[in-house]
């Protein structure tokens, strides 16, 4: 398996440009999410999927897109990218442990996004 | 939100000392893991300990769910444990503390 995969690894781009970061699991998780990491900060979640065609918010969705149209994608989008969003952004995957309350999460290697 | 709380912020051990890093959390959780960030930023799953304690060679971790707090102890660290320490609960959505960041010296 290669667990959690994330392109691309780096990427820099001008205010008010749009991309799409790209996130894939082949673990047949049913959980997926995106977070974001700051200098010296945890990591804050943008948006969750508790499976296809199901999508929510996190705790810091302004600025960005998501949809789940398979298991295994879940790619985020910046619309108009800012300055601001400039971050580390991490996608991960989970199941649950025992079909009910215990879930484990997996972390994808991240993208490191600069915008100027 | 739940409050995730990680203490102390910095850490920095001399190689072959041992330390324990806590974690306390605002709310009853059905998952808690311990995380591992590299020099290179990626996040490492450590330990899954909802409740209980487990070890993984020099690493051991102790959760104890009803007091809402989680240890992690680091025994005869090496300069390979240096790194940012991430506590983070929840269920499939997690909240993060802010992490401690370990430096071991040679």
């Amino acid at each position: 398996n290669a667990g959690v995969t994330q392109t691309p690894k780096f990427q820099v781009l001008k205010t008010g440009q749009s991309m799409t970061l790209q996130c894939a699991q082949d673990m047949n998780h049913e959980y997926m999410s995106w977070y974001r990491q700051d200098p010296g900060m945890g990591l804050r979640l943008i948006h969750y999927s508790v499976g296809a065609g199901i999508t929510d918010q996190g705790e810091v969705p302004n600025g960005y897109n998501v949809s789940r149209s398979t298991t295994e994608d879940f790619p985020l989008r910046l619309l108009s990218a800012a300055p601001s969003q400039t971050s580390v952004y991490f996608c991960a995957s989970s199941y649950s442990l025992n079909g009910q309350s215990d879930y484990e999460q997996y972390f994808g290697p991240g993208t490191r996004l600069t915008v100027t | 939100g739940i409050q995730v709380e990680q203490s102390p912020p910095d850490l920095i051990l001399q190689e072959g000392a041992n330390s324990t890093l806590r974690c306390n959390f605002s709310d009853s959780v059905n998952n808690l893991q311990w995380f591992h960030q590299n020099p290179w930023g990626q996040l490492i799953n450590l330990f899954y300990i909802p409740s209980g304690t487990k070890q993984n060679g020099r690493l051991s971790a102790t959760t104890v769910a009803t007091e809402r707090y989680s240890l992690l102890y680091i025994s005869s660290s090496q300069t390979t444990d240096s790194g940012v320490y991430f506590c983070a609960v929840g269920d499939y959505k997690l909240s993060f503390g802010a992490g401690t960041t370990v430096t071991v010296r040679a």
